[in-house]
């Protein structure tokens, strides 16, 4: 079946650093690719998402595109902040009902 | 305004009781979700809801029964809870079913505890 894979955690950076979480996944056709960001103590908030090959999604400075050749979706940001400490989730839609198919999610804190 | 509202927001109850989660969101969605999060963190989906008509069920046990009494509510009862059930439990909705890419809105969640 459908599957998402994402780098285990927990990622620890120091503030203006570099950001990848990386993002594969497995799936029969074309699925829709999504990143989920959790901050403590709410719920899940879309972050970013591709509906389709080489499409690039990005928000709030993050960025991931759909590699359909390599199946990844990789989350990328170019300076974090202490406010982007969070849990963040790769997911994947196969289409027909709408079913998000999501990664273990990668707990991400920044240090000032 | 909350989108996607979840009642109680935590729930500690003892074993072999029943409980329900309440769910309603204000979107005019016609598709609605619940998902569980265990300790890990890890989402899964249980249920799905499209104009009150159940279009998804992910081999969940029937301990868990979920009710649409309009396309605005997606309620959440499970019977003679277990200490495995302790999770949070969140409520999501879409427009719709379709297309594969409907963004899906999540409700605040609801920790349940089973002691």
């Amino acid at each position: 079946g459908d599957s998402v894979t994402q780098m285990e955690g927990p990622v620890t950076l120091s503030e203006e650093a570099f950001l990848t979480i990386n993002c594969t996944y497995t799936a029969t056709g074309y699925p829709s690719l999504f990143w989920y960001v959790q901050y403590p103590g709410e719920g899940l908030q879309l972050l970013l998402k591709a509906t389709k090959a080489d499409d690039k999604g990005s928000n709030k400075g993050f960025e991931a595109t759909y590699r359909k050749e390599t199946t990844s979706f990789h989350l990328e940001k170019g300076s974090v902040q202490v406010s982007d400490s969070a849990v963040y989730f790769c997911a994947l839609n196969g289409g027909g009902y709408n079913k998000l198919i999501f990664g273990a999610g990668t707990r991400l804190a920044v240090h000032p | 305004d909350t989108a996607v509202s979840q009642t109680p927001k935590y729930l500690v109850t003892q074993m072999g009781n029943d409980k329900s989660i309440k769910c309603e969101q204000n979107l005019g969605h016609d598709t609605m979700y619940w998902y569980k999060q265990d300790s890990k963190k890890f989402l899964k989906i249980m249920f799905s809801y499209n104009n009150k008509e159940l279009i998804i069920n992910e081999t969940v046990p029937n301990r868990f029964s979920p009710k649409s009494p309009d396309k605005a509510h997606l309620n959440l009862h499970i019977n003679s809870l277990e200490l495995g059930d302790s999770a949070v439990y969140f409520c999501a909705s879409s427009q719709d079913q379709g297309q594969g890419n409907n963004e899906q809105f999540f409700g605040p969640g609801t920790r349940l505890t089973v002691l």
